[in-house]
């Protein structure tokens, strides 16, 4: 079975820059999560999709972040523009409805803004 | 909202010496507990996991974990420890059933010495 697949798995970019991540979930996980892990800090929830739908974006900052899943398969986070507090790893994992919440992640991305 | 703390920022131990890294966590009821591993500029591998039943539970690599519910606790040992041991480890707590995202500690950095 195929883990959780992200891309790129650096990037660096400029300031006020663009940015766009992807995932590809484990085959038949409902849902998916992105995650952002600060240097010496544990993962920290940005967004959570049930299928196609986002049910906690709560702690994502939608001023410059945007997320999307279509067909509530694959997923891409955007940052737009970005910031120099931005750089980070952002890692996305996902997990099966039915049971407790194990999630499985990928390799995740480290962004590195300058 | 559940909560995770894990006391050590880094523990330093000698190859072949035994283990133990401490986390205490914050649920009002009975949590879903994890211990992942994290080896540098990988994503987050699942060591172990408590949902029910025997509080001593068994994971991967040898490592095992003794959930305390009087101590709210989920600490994770190993006997002998291996140079390839040296990551950094997450404890993480989840919440009810489905897909609550798992919340993190801030994680401890294992070193291994000779």
């Amino acid at each position: 079975e195929a883990g959780v697949v992200q891309s790129p798995r650096y990037k660096i970019i400029e300031k006020k820059q663009p940015v766009a991540f992807w995932c590809n979930p484990i085959s038949g996980h409902n849902t998916l999560y992105w995650y952002r892990q600060n240097l010496g800090q544990g993962p920290e929830l940005l967004i959570r999709y049930e299928n196609e739908e986002a049910v906690d974006d709560s702690q994502l900052p939608k001023d410059r972040f945007s997320a999307e899943r279509l067909k509530g398969v694959d997923s891409t986070l955007k940052i737009q523009p970005a910031e120099l507090g931005d750089s980070a790893v952002y890692l996305c994992a996902s997990s099966t409805r039915t049971g407790a919440p194990e999630a499985f992640f990928g390799q995740g991305t480290r962004l590195t803004v300058v | 909202a559940q909560s995770v703390t894990q006391p050590d920022i880094h523990i330093t131990v000698s190859e072949g010496a035994s283990l133990e890294l401490r986390c205490n966590y914050s649920y009002g009821a009975t949590p879903y507990l994890f211990w992942y591993v994290q080896s540098p500029g990988q994503g987050l591998q699942l060591l172990l996991k408590y949902f029910s039943g025997d509080t001593l539970v068994q994971g991967i690599k040898g490592f095992e974990a003794e959930f305390k519910r009087s101590q709210s606790s989920f600490n994770l040992r190993k006997p002998s420890v291996h140079w390839s041991d040296a990551a950094e480890y997450f404890c993480a707590v989840g919440a009810g059933s489905g897909n609550t995202p798992l919340v993190f500690g801030k994680g401890t950095r294992l070193s291994v010495i000779a």
